[in-house]
C-alpha cells in the first residue's frame, strides 16, 4: 500500500492565482481531512468529509473548497491564492473519524507571493 | 469549544536523560487524547491515545501519558531519551463519542543532545 499520497511536494504561486492540491489514499479509509501546518499553531483543520460525498468545514475552511467525489479522492481548491495561506498542507484518513489513528501524507509546502 | 495548550515549545535534553512533554486541554464533554510525532520532513505519526480505562497509556517505543482529567492534563513522557527521539510532538483532543474533529496543541520540539 502507498497509504496517503500528495502532490505536489512543493509549490510556488502569485497571489491570486488557482491551484488543486491533491490527496489520494489507498487504504479505504472513509474519514479525510486536510489540516494546514503554521509555526507555533500546530495543526488547524481545514475540511474534512466523512465519505463519498459528505464534506463539513473545518477550523479555517475560508479560501478553501474541497469535494470528496470516490472513497480514494480527496482535493482541496484554493479559488485565489493569498499570502496567508503559505503553509505546509498535510492530507490525513482513517478507517473512522477522529478517534481512529489519522494516517498522515508526507505534506505541501506552499509559499504564495 | 476544545483547546489545547502545549507549555512548551522547545525542550532541549541529553541523550539518556529523562523528559517531559506537558499538554493541557479544556473541554465542556467528555474528551479523547492524543499525542503524534513528526519526525524531519515527515507527517504525523500516532504515538499513543487514550480512549477510555486506565488512564496511563503506553507506546510500543517507551514513551506513556497519564490522563488526568481533575487537573486537565495528558503529560507525555519517557525515562530515557534517545538520539531518534529527536522530532515535534504534538498533543491533540477531540471532544465527544462522535467527534470528527481533532484540535492539535502548538507543538513541542525535542532536541536530544549526545
Amino acid at each position: 500500500n502507498a497509504g496517503v499520497t500528495q502532490t505536489p511536494k512543493f509549490q510556488v504561486l502569485k497571489t491570486g492565482q488557482s491551484m488543486t492540491l491533491q490527496c489520494a489514499q489507498d487504504m479505504n479509509h472513509e474519514y479525510m481531512s486536510w489540516y494546514r501546518q503554521d509555526p507555533g499553531m500546530g495543526l488547524r483543520l481545514i475540511h474534512y468529509s466523512v465519505g463519498a460525498g459528505i464534506t463539513d468545514q473545518g477550523e479555517v475552511p475560508n479560501g478553501y473548497n474541497v469535494s470528496r467525489s470516490t472513497t480514494e479522492d480527496f482535493p482541496l481548491r484554493l479559488l485565489s491564492a493569498a499570502p496567508s495561506q503559505t503553509s505546509v498542507y498535510f492530507c490525513a484518513s482513517s478507517y473512522g473519524g477522529s478517534l481512529e489513528t489519522q494516517y498522515f501524507g508526507p505534506g505541501t509546502r506552499l509559499l504564495v507571493l | 469549544a476544545q483547546s489545547v495548550t502545549q507549555l512548551d515549545s522547545q525542550v532541549p535534553v541529553f541523550e539518556e536523560a529523562p523528559v517531559e512533554l506537558r499538554c493541557n486541554y479544556s473541554s465542556s464533554v467528555s474528551v479523547y487524547l492524543f499525542w503524534y510525532v513528526q519526525y524531519p520532513n515527515q507527517g504525523l505519526q500516532l504515538l499513543l491515545k487514550y480512549l477510555s480505562g486506565s488512564t496511563l497509556v503506553e507506546s510500543i517505543n517507551g514513551f506513556e501519558a497519564e490522563f488526568n482529567k481533575s487537573q486537565t492534563s495528558f503529560h507525555l513522557r519517557k525515562p530515557s531519551v534517545h538520539i531518534s527521539d529527536t522530532a515535534e510532538y504534538f498533543c491533540a483532543v477531540s471532544e465527544g463519542a462522535a467527534g470528527n474533529k481533532l484540535t492539535f496543541g502548538g507543538g513541542t520540539r525535542v532536541l536530544v543532545k549526545p
